[in-house]
């Protein structure tokens, strides 16, 4: 059974770099074409596809926040970690990861999500 | 990269059908048969219903079902139930490896 559980702080202030992890079983970050994905969702807005990093590690990031972002990889602790730096209260929303198979388009199993806000 | 419009709730009564529409641009719903769709129960986890515009998961009811034309995808439930009350999110891959979502929509059961 594959599961993804989201994990990190519910509060940051303004500037300050959020660090989230994504916690995972059912599945392995090394085998051939196994990869991991973060969207997130402000409140009222759309979903957005933020990052993903495959089991060759490679990375691909969404072009608008590129600068801020990291995503990376923990195999021996089955985690994805993603860091997000400079946050603004615009970034408050609900973080979700997802397993992302490399010769698919879309998003397969997904975490809950964890809500992050962003303030003073 | 702008988002997908979807249409903010749509409505239906038991066992009648109701379609949700995912409009974008040539350069992602309509440059690739890559739309997905997702169910999303609040405070559970987005659920994959239709994958590359009309496949369906294993195990994912067949009442779902999914087609596209030019720029606007579209999610049809047939025989709705009090289960399908959720919110339902379009995706579609954007070119370079980066993916746009939509706005989602809210399905109420009347």
């Amino acid at each position: 059974q594959i599961t993804l559980k989201e994990s990190g702080p519910t509060l940051v202030k303004p500037t300050q770099t959020l660090t989230l992890t994504c916690s995972f079983s059912g599945f392995s970050l090394t085998t051939n074409g196994v990869g991991v994905g973060w969207v997130r969702q402000s409140p009222g807005k759309a979903l957005e596809w933020l990052a993903l990093i495959y089991w060759n590690d490679y990375k691909r990031y969404i072009p608008s926040l590129k600068n801020r972002l990291t995503i990376s990889k923990d195999i021996s602790r089955n985690m994805v970690i993603l860091t997000m730096t400079d946050m603004d209260p615009v970034d408050t929303g609900t973080y979700y990861c997802s397993l992302k198979y490399y010769d698919f388009f879309h998003f397969d199993s997904w975490g809950q999500g964890t809500l992050v806000t962003v303030s003073s | 990269q702008s988002a997908l419009t979807q249409p903010r709730s749509v409505s239906g009564s038991p066992g009648r059908s109701v379609t949700i529409s995912c409009t974008g641009t040539n350069s992602d719903v309509g440059g690739y048969d890559f739309v997905s769709w997702y169910q999303h129960h609040p405070g559970k986890a987005p659920k994959i219903i239709i994958f590359d515009v009309t496949k369906r998961p294993s195990g994912v009811s067949h009442r779902f079902s999914g087609s596209k034309s030019a720029n606007t995808a579209s999610l049809t439930i047939s025989g709705l139930q009090a289960e399908d009350e959720a919110d339902y999110y379009c995706c579609s891959y954007a070119g370079s490896y980066t993916w746009v979502f939509g706005g989602g929509t809210t399905l109420t059961v009347l």
